[in-house]
């Protein structure tokens, strides 16, 4: 059974940093893309982040470019978010997510964690 | 503010059908394929619809969809009070190299 446990949310100031973790189970996680996904409180799903099975080829959405940097490690089963600078704005549940087959298409995600920005 | 419109809100009774609209343009739609999620809040999102009308292992033949255009829409027959939640369309848009969400809608049963 797949299974994405997203954890390191939590309540920081504006200007701080945070790492988000994403341990992955259930599957070969060296073979397939992974994304991160994220939703404000009353809003859509946004797209954040996505990194490629081998890790070098990694995407990111205007609103984070330059703040954050997604990374994994395969020997651990495991992606990361790194968050800098972060912003009130930033305020969301942050999920992990497996792609199918192709980016754009993501069959799993996991349950979430939640990152308040707040001064 | 997203790419890709929806209706906010669409309802109707057990056992009934709806369809939910996912209004793009020709650099996400109109040039790629669209998915399909479910998403009830406090859950982990559920993927439902690929390649515009394929669905997952283990997705029940009432949810189906359909692209034409720049527009997607997503159908669900013979509707059950689980099937109350937020559905989203999603593409890649290539104008913004980005992944891009519908604005999302909330199914009420």
């Amino acid at each position: 059974e797949v299974q994405l446990l997203e954890s390191g949310g939590t309540l920081l100031q504006p200007g701080g940093s945070l790492r988000l973790s994403c341990a992955a189970s259930g599957f070969i996680f060296s073979s397939y893309s992974m994304t991160w996904v994220r939703q404000a409180p009353g809003k859509g799903l946004e797209w954040v982040s996505s990194i490629s099975a081998a890790g070098d080829d990694t995407f990111y959405a205007d609103s984070v470019k330059g703040r954050f940097t997604i990374s994994r490690d395969n020997s651990k089963n495991t992606l990361y978010l790194h968050m800098n600078s972060l912003r009130a704005e930033d305020t969301a549940v942050y999920y992990c997510a497996k792609v199918f087959y192709r980016f754009g298409q993501f069959d799993y995600w996991g349950q979430g964690t939640l990152v308040t920005v707040s001064s | 503010q997203s790419v890709l419109t929806q209706p906010p809100s669409v309802s109707a009774a057990p056992g009934q059908k709806v369809t939910i609209s996912c209004s793009g343009s020709s650099s996400n739609i109109g040039n790629d394929y669209v998915s399909w999620y479910q998403h009830i809040p406090g859950t982990a999102p559920k993927f439902l619809i690929y390649d515009n009308d394929k669905r997952p292992s283990g997705i029940p033949d009432r949810f189906s969809g359909s692209k034409s255009g720049t527009s997607a829409t997503l159908g669900i027959t013979g509707l059950q009070t689980g099937d109350e939640a937020d559905y989203y369309c999603g593409t890649w848009d290539s104008r913004l190299s980005a992944e891009v969400f519908g604005t999302g809608t909330k199914v009420t049963v």
